[in-house]
């Protein structure tokens, strides 16, 4: 996907470990997110930010923090992590303009292993 | 508190057939959205629908939108096997930050 980069695309974790997952976006997209996506579930919003310096929780975001210090990164930390997050994690950007009526772009995404 | 939901979850069907994937939202939204996963991949988006009536088509793929009914459908005409995917709608409001509430997917299966 051409605009938005996740790194890494694969990693293994122990109980209790901590990690960035990283998201940039060239495409100078205010709003960016993350959702978690696991079997049977569809995709789940965690946190969400509509600007630099703007964050603001999802449906799921206990675990999790992020932060917005630039309009391109969108990194999320798990601070301590747990069997319960291993999941696939995406990133995704939008153009709030035009009415706000586009679509959000996703990343490759990044698949997390917690052992 | 707004839940989609798809059916069918999963579906097999013949190269050639015809059908309709159904999409139930569960509170007033603004804006619908389709998009296709490849399994391994990510997501792609294919339609986005703003009003009542609304009808977009890209190909085989059909998609449809009634809001009083708060139901979307996506008809897959003349199936091909490089249809085959995952297929999810997904809701959200304006004013709300475009928070997306996904339903759980339909996996479509052409077989030849």
């Amino acid at each position: 996907n051409a605009g938005v980069t996740q790194t890494p695309k694969f990693q293994v974790l122990k109980t209790g470990q901590s990690m960035t997952l990283q998201c940039a976006q060239d495409m100078n997209h205010e709003y960016m997110s993350w959702y978690r996506q696991d079997p049977g579930m569809g995709l789940r919003l965690i946190h969400y930010s509509v600007g630099a310096g703007i964050t603001d929780q999802g449906e799921v975001p206990n675990g999790y923090n992020v932060s917005r210090s630039t309009t391109e990164d969108f990194p999320l930390r798990l601070l301590s992590a747990a069997p319960s997050q291993t999941s696939v994690y995406f990133c995704a950007t939008k153009n709030t303009g035009h009415g706000g009526n586009q679509p959000q772009h996703f990343g490759d995404g990044t698949r997390l292993s917690i052992l | 508190e707004l839940k989609v939901e798809q059916n069918p979850l999963f579906l097999s069907m013949q190269e050639g057939k015809n059908y309709t994937i159904y999409c139930n939202y569960s509170t007033t939204s603004d804006r619908l959205y389709w998009y296709r996963q490849d399994p391994g991949k990510s997501l792609e988006s294919l339609f986005v629908l703003l009003s009542n009536g609304a009808v977009k088509q890209e190909g085989r793929l059909m998609a449809s939108l009634d809001t009083k009914a708060r139901l979307s459908t996506l008809h897959i005409t003349a199936a091909v096997h490089d249809l085959s995917a995952t297929y999810f709608c997904a809701v959200d409001r304006a004013g709300t930050a475009s928070k997306l509430t996904f339903g759980t997917g339909t996996r479509l299966q052409v077989t030849l």
